[in-house]
């Protein structure tokens, strides 16, 4: 299986900050890489799709980098309706497996 | 808009078979791929694996010997059964649609639409 490491597990941050989220793979996934965001009680909602890509009706302070086995996942500037956990995702490769996950809170 | 319902009991005793369905209302489930997630309290993600509207299935290696999924067309669904459960299958189990499209330049598969969830707690 790979095995997707994200980091930090949680992090703190005042609103309008930058927050920057860090996911690596075991081993190249290409841009195979997708990004989740759960909040509380709710099921995850994709918000990144392919490394970059921006689902549709996601805000545009959410973004996506990377290739290969490194991946960046950011949020300009933090809202307080961001807090929540959010999750990596490849699918180069089956099983599909998933980062332990990063959980946002504001300061 | 699609929307998906998972219902099922929400207790099951050790060593029986938990068996969720998922329905998918506001649209076909035919020629997409369906997925089962889990996530036990408090913790990550943990695909178990899925379904395409022709029977063909992927699964977890990791649980690929006490699973099986089946899907029905008809009725609009797609299920789940897992069999000889333990305390460790205790989680909230997620159905969703894994949506895989293919293009000249890029591949892209992603679990689009989620269900609520539903809470399967394995006691006696």
């Amino acid at each position: 299986d790979i095995q997707m490491t994200q980091s930090p597990s949680s992090l703190s941050a005042s609103v309008g900050d930058r927050v920057t989220i860090t996911c690596q793979a075991s081993q190249d996934i290409s841009n195979y890489l997708n990004w989740y965001q759960q909040k509380p009680g709710k099921a995850p909602k994709l918000l990144i799709y392919d490394a970059s890509n921006l689902e549709t009706g996601v805000p545009s302070r959410f973004s996506g980098s990377g290739s290969g086995t490194d991946f960046t996942f950011t949020i300009s500037s933090l809202q307080p309706e961001d807090i929540a956990t959010y999750y990596c995702q490849q699918y180069d490769n089956l099983p599909r497996t998933f980062g332990q996950g990063t959980k946002v809170e504001i300061k | 808009q699609v929307q998906l319902q998972e219902s099922g009991p929400g207790l099951v005793k050790p060593s029986e078979t938990l068996s969720l369905t998922c329905t998918v209302s506001g649209g076909s489930i035919s020629s997409y791929y369906w997925s089962w997630i889990r996530q036990p309290a408090g913790k990550g993600l943990e695909w178990i694996g899925r379904i395409y509207t022709s029977g063909s299935t992927n699964y977890n290696p990791s649980l690929k010997s006490r699973v099986t999924m089946s899907v029905d067309t008809s009725k609009n669904q797609f299920s789940l059964k897992l069999s000889s459960v333990t305390a460790a299958d205790t989680a909230v189990y997620y159905c969703a649609r894994d949506l895989v499209r293919i293009t000249m330049i890029s591949l892209e598969d992603a679990f689009d639409i989620w269900g609520q969830g539903t809470m399967v707690t394995v006691s006696s």
